[in-house]
């Protein structure tokens, strides 16, 4: 079966440091992969996803960015953190069957403090 | 893909029938609507998704409406542990990404 790994469960940072975070999927080939953040009280913001290897399509201009160096793995990077970048960070994938819709499936997030 | 509108929040008694509408007015003919639930501090868990017709399966059932305007997610004996944001979510087939709106808090009440 296929499972999502996300870590660490949360993180609290200092303004200014840089930040990693990683994702990663077994089980699966190929799979399409997300960031999403959640501010407080709010929804889901689609940050990023990515269809293959090195592809990487943001969706919100920001001091985020990704990168996918291995087919099942995602990562999320900041090199200066911001107060703004504080949220509940989400990483999530999905099957690519060519003009089939498949579920995506959520990793248990990263909470993200900058202080 | 498709916006959606859903009412921000709902009560529900604990045993009844949770029915949680959505309105996705300007859906295209191959786009799909999906629903899933977030328990607080927790990811997002996919629930059930349709096109056209009812959808039924262990967890809930799909009402899709003929004209494909809206649709309504029924948790037919609601428990203490459904009380999560549910999000309404249309996708098109070929589409790439999951777009959430702000979802519906449902509370179970006992």
């Amino acid at each position: 079966s296929q499972t999502i790994h996300q870590w660490p469960a949360t993180l609290v940072q200092p303004v200014g440091s840089p930040l990693s975070l990683e994702c990663t999927v077994e089980g699966t080939s190929n799979p399409n992969l997300y960031w999403y953040r959640q501010a407080a009280g709010r929804g889901l913001q689609l940050l990023f996803y990515s269809v293959g290897i090195g592809q990487i399509s943001s969706e919100v201009p920001q001091n985020l960015s990704a990168s996918r160096p291995q087919d099942r793995q995602f990562i999320l990077s900041s090199k200066k953190l911001l107060l703004s970048d504080s949220g509940f960070y989400l990483c999530a994938w999905s099957a690519w069957t060519p003009g089939m819709n498949t579920e995506a499936f959520f990793g248990q997030g990263t909470r993200l403090t900058v202080v | 893909d498709a916006k959606t509108t859903q009412p921000p929040s709902m009560d529900c008694a604990e045993g009844r029938a949770a029915n949680l509408p959505c309105n996705h007015s300007t859906i295209s003919g191959n786009e799909y609507v999906y629903w899933y639930r977030q328990i607080h501090s927790q990811g997002p868990q996919y629930i059930i998704h349709g096109l056209k017709n009812n959808e039924t399966n262990e967890m809930a059932s799909l009402i899709i409406t003929e004209d494909r305007k809206s649709s309504t997610l029924i948790l037919p004996h609601a428990t203490l542990r459904d009380t999560a944001v549910y999000y309404c979510i249309v996708r098109s087939p070929t589409g790439n990404q999951f777009y959430f709106g702000t979802g519906t808090s449902l509370t179970v009440i006992p």
